[in-house]
């Protein structure tokens, strides 16, 4: 069965530290990943996306992700946070044929000024 | 505004009432998603289209959703007999099948909740 795990849902940080969050997915056939951001208030923003090559992509913001294929995970990262990435954060796999998406359920990334 | 628009909102309906929501895709895109969003957990895939064109169904679509996209552009999700189980937000994304990795672009939503 397809599916996304995050492992994280809910995160608090103080500014300047560190983030990784955690995705592992299951998905049979060549997926493409992403992470997505819903900042409050607003809609679904894509915030960084692996299709191949290089397996550490860089995003918007600052954020990067790195693909592991032997683990199965896409794990999102940025060196020094900053208050306004204060939102929830969703990763995703997607067919490379319909797009469709399998989305995890969420982190909640709290950082405090 | 050139992206996805949602119409209505926000819906709050009786159990047992009908219920209607319509997407606008953003106009060059011939694929259209919709998924629903529980409180704490990610969107979950509901159905699609490419052009008019139904493509693929989730399990979660009941007999009681229903959606269309009859000129290939605007879709509507319509929900009979709603339940209260249906509270939820209800998602719309569109993309363009020709780029090279098919990138979803999500509207702001529309919140039922069904009471």
């Amino acid at each position: 069965a397809q599916s996304v795990s995050q492992h994280n849902h809910h995160v608090i940080l103080s500014e300047a530290a560190s983030l990784e969050l955690g995705c592992n997915y299951s998905y049979g056939g060549t997926v493409n990943l992403f992470w997505y951001v819903q900042y409050p208030g607003q809609h679904l923003q894509l915030l960084l996306k692996y299709f191949s090559g290089d397996p550490l992509v860089k995003g918007i913001k600052g954020f990067e992700a790195e693909f592991i294929k032997s683990k199965f995970s896409f794990n999102l990262r940025k060196p020094s946070v900053q208050w306004s990435d204060t939102a929830e954060y969703f990763c995703a796999a997607g067919s490379s044929n319909t797009g469709k998406l399998i989305f995890g359920q969420g982190t909640t990334l709290q950082v405090k000024p | 505004d050139t992206g996805v628009s949602q119409d209505p909102r926000h819906k709050i309906t009786k159990r047992g009432q009908n219920v209607t929501f319509r997407c606008d895709p953003i106009s060059e895109h011939n694929r259209l998603y919709w998924y629903r969003q529980t409180l704490g957990q990610g969107p979950e895939f509901l159905t699609y289209f490419q052009n008019e064109a139904q493509l693929e169904k989730s399990r979660l679509l009941s007999d009681r959703f229903s959606a269309e996209r009859p000129k290939g552009s605007f879709s509507t999700l319509e929900i009979q007999r709603t339940e209260q189980g249906d509270s939820a937000m209800y998602l719309c994304a569109s993309s363009f099948s020709q780029s090279s990795y098919n990138e979803q672009f999500f509207g702001p939503g529309t919140r039922l909740t069904v009471l």
